[in-house]
């Protein structure tokens, strides 16, 4: 089955710097990759998502990019605010019309970052 | 329109009693998704359901843990003869299941701890 790594696990950044989190996945067939923002006792919430067909995405402080080839794609946050501290995960999920593993998100172990005011 | 619902938000049990979790997925959704989320781990995938039809249970138990999505009503989550090992989050997701690939929109959770 799927696996995704993450990395780094904790990440420290001053407000205002950038924070870059990485996932690989093993699976060439996934084809959408979702970014989920957890706060602490809070849901996951959708941030940003990319589907295969796409290298880069954009949307105002956060951008996604893909690397099917070297199955990787990363999270890039600019101008980092304090209320961006949370647990950062990604996702990746293989969609075959009609079959079994429709739908079935493998997560990432997650990346507590923490910006500091 | 509401989001995802679940219920309820905190449910303590004893070793050996059962826990149900329930979610009511959004309006017009009709797939869902349940996970768990250990304490400081990633969430991990145990069942996606249709209305009244389990698509893939891959990721659940095979023992004690059953789920349903009946026609009428929420997605059950249930849990028999709950040990320790069952603390967690339980979080479950719905989507549309079509148009927009795979947008699963996630409920509060459940956070089950058994004494």
């Amino acid at each position: 089955g799927e696996n995704v790594e993450q990395h780094p696990s904790t990440l420290s950044v001053q407000e205002g710097d950038s924070a870059v989190i990485k996932c690989t996945y093993s699976d060439s067939a996934s084809n959408y990759f979702p970014w989920y923002k957890q706060e602490l006792g809070k849901r996951p919430q959708l941030i940003i998502d990319i589907r295969s067909n796409v290298g880069e995405k954009k949307d105002q402080r956060i951008a996604v990019t893909l690397n099917k080839t070297a199955k990787h794609f990363s999270l890039h946050i600019t101008e980092t605010q304090p209320e961006d501290s949370a647990v950062y995960f990604c996702a990746a999920s293989i969609r075959r019309a009609g079959g079994t593993s429709y739908g079935k998100l493998t997560f990432g172990q997650g990346t507590i970052l923490t910006v500091h005011p | 329109n509401a989001g995802v619902m679940q219920n309820p938000r905190h449910l303590v049990r004893r070793r050996g009693q059962e826990a149900r979790l329930r979610c009511s997925p959004m309006k017009g959704h009709s797939h869902v998704y349940w996970y768990r989320q250990l304490p400081e781990e990633g969430l991990k995938f145990m069942v996606y359901l249709q209305k009244e039809n389990i698509i893939d249970e891959s990721g659940m138990p095979k023992e004690r843990f059953s789920a349903e999505f009946p026609k009428e009503g929420p997605s059950i989550l249930r849990i028999q003869q709950v040990v320790r090992g069952d603390s967690a989050a339980y979080f479950c997701a719905s989507s549309l299941g079509q148009g927009r690939m795979n947008e699963q929109f996630f409920g509060p959770g459940t956070r089950l701890t058994v004494l």
